[in-house]
């Protein structure tokens, strides 16, 4: 069945630096959703990317999708404290039926 | 804004012991996704309704089940309760559930359940 993988697991950064997580996919996706999570809280909807090698931009986050449309990163610019949690990318299966997250990226923040 | 609402927010059962976890999705929202997430893990998809039916199942045991009702609001019936049930139960809900020429709708999650079994 269709797997997705992030890295890292874990990302320690001081506050200020910047934070890059990666998503890949083993099959070819219609879309790719990120979540964020934070510590006791819920996944809280952040994106959805469509098109092959489509960037978006929310303030200080990048979000891109893949030319093959099988991976996708996100990138955080001078982290804030605000940014603690863990960052999920999630893939639709069987026309958005059902997806599959993977299994997350937790970034800690120095301060 | 309205949000996703789940009741209880925390249950805790014995082995064997059967619980039902309640969630109400946004106003107008028609589709309706059960996770589980275990500790320091990604949510695991359930099951999902599009408009009363059932739309697709994915990870979840025969001993549970799900329904949407006629208000749009789900229940998931968990029966012989084991030790490894113990997770958090999130629920969420998204207007449409299909994809839309390769566009999915995004899901919102309501807090989710905290069920401890013992």
């Amino acid at each position: 069945g269709q797997q997705v993988m992030q890295i890292p697991q874990y990302q320690h950064v001081q506050e200020g630096e910047d934070f890059t997580t990666y998503c890949n996919s083993s099959t070819t996706l219609s879309n790719i959703q990120w979540y964020k999570q934070r510590p006791g809280g819920h996944p809280v909807f952040l994106i959805q990317l469509v098109k092959s090698g489509e960037v978006k931009k929310q303030k200080r986050l990048t979000f891109q999708f893949g030319e093959a449309k099988k991976n996708s990163s996100l990138h955080i610019t001078a982290t804030q404290t605000t940014d603690v949690g863990t960052y999920f990318c999630a893939g639709p299966t069987n026309y958005g039926q059902n997806f599959v997250f993977g299994p997350g990226t937790r970034l800690s923040v120095l301060p | 804004a309205a949000g996703v609402i789940q009741s209880p927010r925390h249950l805790i059962k014995e082995k064997r012991e059967t619980a039902t976890l309640k969630c109400y999705p946004i106003p107008r929202h028609d589709t309706v996704y059960w996770y589980q997430q275990g500790p320091g893990q990604d949510p695991q998809f359930l099951i999902s309704f599009y408009e009363k039916m059932q739309s697709d199942k994915g990870s979840i045991p025969d001993r549970f089940s799900a329904q949407q009702f006629s208000d749009y609001h789900s229940e998931l019936n968990m029966s012989s309760l084991e030790l490894g049930d113990s997770a958090l139960y999130f629920c969420a809900s998204s207007l449409g559930g299909w994809e839309l020429a390769g566009v999915s709708y995004e899901q919102y999650f309501g807090p989710g359940t905290r069920l401890t079994v013992t």
